[in-house]
């Protein structure tokens, strides 16, 4: 399956632990996404990387939620001293670096890491 | 308000109906507009780009309307696996980047 991966696919924890998720995007894709989404509303927009560069970072949630892709491959989200509002879908896209500047072509999604905090 | 709102429905159609969604955004500095198809439990997946001119691909046809700041989705003769969550996708500048914002979905359920 040459699609985008996550791991894991579901995370159950305890309030106060931290998390980390990873993605492994589709190999050619330069651009990869991390969104959170909860029930009844669509994803929201965290961060984005070309390469190993975040070139957006602003729409973490707070000073709690962190994103690295070091070679430009994988990528992991970090989530620390987890809360119970922290408990949603979060999913990784890729893409391939468009033609033009501007991001939002087709975004292939993986299918999410369910994270519960209890 | 939010930057792209949407009907949440759900729209409840019988097969072979004709059925339309719109979505509103906010920023007319907005770029590159799309509609995106989830299943429930499923991750969203695209379902057509949308071009200032309109598109068509089958029976589903989109529509960008930049004075009025809405995109439109119809679908023609609907099936019972058209059931699904319409999400509309706006690529808004902010912070010196395009972030692609998505509003909440439409619920679609198709009937026999």
């Amino acid at each position: 399956d040459t699609g985008v991966s996550q791991d894991p696919r579901h995370k159950i924890t305890k309030r106060g632990q931290n998390v980390t998720f990873r993605c492994d995007p589709i190999s050619e894709h330069n651009r990869l996404y991390w969104y959170r989404q909860t029930l009844g509303q669509g994803p929201e927009f965290l961060t984005y990387f070309q390469n190993e560069a975040q070139l957006e970072k602003s729409r973490l949630l707070s000073d709690r939620f962190s994103a690295e892709r070091p070679k430009g491959s994988f990528s992991t989200l970090e989530i620390q001293r987890t809360e119970q509002g922290d408990s949603a879908m979060y999913l990784c896209a890729s893409s391939p670096i468009p033609g033009d500047l501007h991001p939002g072509k087709t975004q292939y999604f993986g299918p999410g890491t369910r994270l519960l905090v209890l | 308000r939010k930057e792209v709102e949407q009907d949440p429905g759900p729209f409840n159609v019988p097969e072979g109906a004709t059925v339309a969604f719109n979505c509103t955004y906010s920023n007319s500095a907005s770029q590159s507009f799309f509609w995106y198809r989830q299943d429930c439990r499923k991750e969203p997946k695209l379902l057509m780009s949308v071009y200032s001119s309109g598109n068509e691909d089958g029976r589903f046809t989109a529509q960008l309307n930049r004075a009025s700041q809405y995109i439109s989705l119809l679908i023609r003769d609907s099936k019972l696996s058209d059931s699904a969550t319409y999400l509309c996708v706006v690529n808004m500048i902010g912070g010196g980047s395009y972030i692609p914002t998505f509003g909440r979905g439409t619920s679609l359920i198709v009937h026999p």
